[in-house]
């Protein structure tokens, strides 16, 4: 069975700091790859999506970058915080079947 | 792009029924609904990939009007456990990467 691991779970983080989550897929090959922001109490923000190594697409301008070094990784990443930066991350993977499949969360809180 | 979900907060008392939902500006290939809990990551209720399409989950179901670019969602004989977000997400036509548009959410909350 397929599994998606995040982590941390939670992040504080002062603002201006680096910052990396990270998330991996179990169980599954070239899956299709996402990281969502939610704020407090707000919808889910598409942020980046993968089809494949390498090939990584920006839904919104940002100080957030991601990079997708293996099949099953999709990492994060920002080199400065800013206090806007706050929120629940969500990663995701799909496959053939269009459902999207989201991992536990990390919540960041920069200070 | 963003569908738009309504109404944006409901409350029901358990046994009720809702309904909640969730029309597009733009033509739709797929819709999705999840619902999340608070704190938790959303959870896949179902999809309806064609027009006219309906499917039913225990007493949760859902109906794809194509022609009218919405989607609704049935909530019979609610429970304590149906309280949380529900989340509409949209697919435009010809999308090969799946990205699905998701509407604020309407929050669900039941009262014993």
């Amino acid at each position: 069975s397929q599994t998606i691991h995040q982590w941390p779970a939670t992040l504080v983080q002062p603002v201006g700091s680096p910052l990396s989550l990270e998330c991996t897929v179990e169980g599954t090959s070239n899956p299709n790859l996402y990281w969502y922001r939610q704020a407090a109490g707000r919808g889910l923000q598409l942020l980046f999506y993968s089809v494949g190594i390498g090939q990584i697409s920006s839904e919104v301008p940002q100080n957030l970058s991601a990079s997708r070094p293996q099949d099953r990784q999709f990492i994060l990443s920002s080199k400065k915080l800013l206090l806007s930066d706050s929120g629940f991350y969500l990663c995701a993977w799909s496959g053939l079947s269009y459902q999207q499949y989201f991992g536990p969360g990390t919540r960041l809180t920069v200070t | 792009q963003q569908p738009v979900q309504s109404p944006q907060a409901v409350i029901l008392r358990e046994g009720e029924d809702a309904v909640i939902n969730c029309s597009s500006s733009k033509a739709l290939y797929s819709v999705h609904w999840y619902r999340q809990k608070h704190g938790e990551a959303p959870v896949f209720l179902m999809i309806l990939l064609k027009g006219g399409e309906q499917k039913g989950h225990e007493k949760i179901s859902a109906s794809f009007n194509e022609k009218k670019q919405q989607s609704s969602l049935y909530l019979t004989a609610s429970q304590l456990s149906y309280s949380g977000t529900y989340f509409c997400g949209t697919v435009p036509p010809l999308d090969r990467d799946d990205k699905i548009i998701f509407g604020k959410g309407t929050r669900l909350h039941i009262l014993p």
